[in-house]
């Protein structure tokens, strides 16, 4: 059973423009989001988080939305960079300090 | 955030033996985990390792399997134990945030391949 779903494996962009990556959960009970992004050969990077008590948490480019109805969010990066080419991970948790639960990736590509 | 390594960064193993991954950390952290992640596939939870306790294992994880340490605040290892083929992976440490403990940080991986 496939908690967290990420149901685009890629995603092309030009450079300047938008990237929204989507992901989708399940599990109602959870209660904290977050985006990593990973290099090839490298471990993933902490990007972005919200609580589920918001619906909207912004850092720089990165914007993520939170539509606890709909148990969907997404990640805005804007402007899109060559530098942001990566695959992006969203994952769950419920409990302080407990397990996180990964979607399955987002092969991001930005195009100069 | 914490500064993690890892050890080795990658092996090549025969099938039937075992490895030990090595996680070091830069700053006392409670909780260490262990994941998986499998070719084209999602980063996967292995265990949860505490200073001074037995791990908690995962649903389809076994410490026969995958014997962890933890004999401080600062260092975890992971065995890969009697290995097969399907073992082959990218294994992963991460430890919690300082601050916010839902957030978690990993290291840069130990990429097996099982021959």
């Amino acid at each position: 059973d496939q908690q967290v779903k990420q149901n685009s494996p890629s995603l092309s962009v030009q450079e300047g423009r938008i990237s929204i990556l989507n992901c989708d959960y399940t599990n109602s009970m959870f209660d904290y989001f977050l985006w990593y992004k990973k290099y090839p050969a490298e471990g993933p990077t902490f990007l972005i988080s919200i609580s589920s008590i918001k619906d909207k948490n912004e850092d720089g480019r990165f914007t993520v939305f939170l539509n606890k109805s709909a148990k969907h969010l997404s990640l805005h990066i804007v402007p899109s960079q060559p530098g942001d080419s990566a695959v992006y991970f969203c994952a769950a948790t419920r409990d302080q300090g407990g397990k996180l639960i990964f979607g399955q990736g987002t092969e991001l590509s930005v195009k100069p | 955030s914490a500064v993690i390594s890892q050890k080795p960064s990658r092996d090549i193993c025969q099938r039937g033996t075992s490895l030990t991954i090595q996680c070091q950390v830069d700053s006392q952290v409670t909780m260490m985990f262990w994941y998986r992640q499998q070719p084209g596939q999602s980063l996967t939870l292995i265990a949860t390792a505490n200073q001074g306790s037995e791990a908690t294992y995962e649903s389809g994880f076994v410490i026969d399997k995958f014997p962890i340490s933890r004999p401080n605040l600062t260092f975890s290892t992971l065995t890969v134990s009697n290995m097969s083929p399907e073992d082959s992976s990218i294994y992963l440490c991460s430890v919690e945030g300082a601050v916010t403990q839902e957030t978690q940080y990993f290291g840069p991986g130990t990429r097996l391949l099982v021959l």
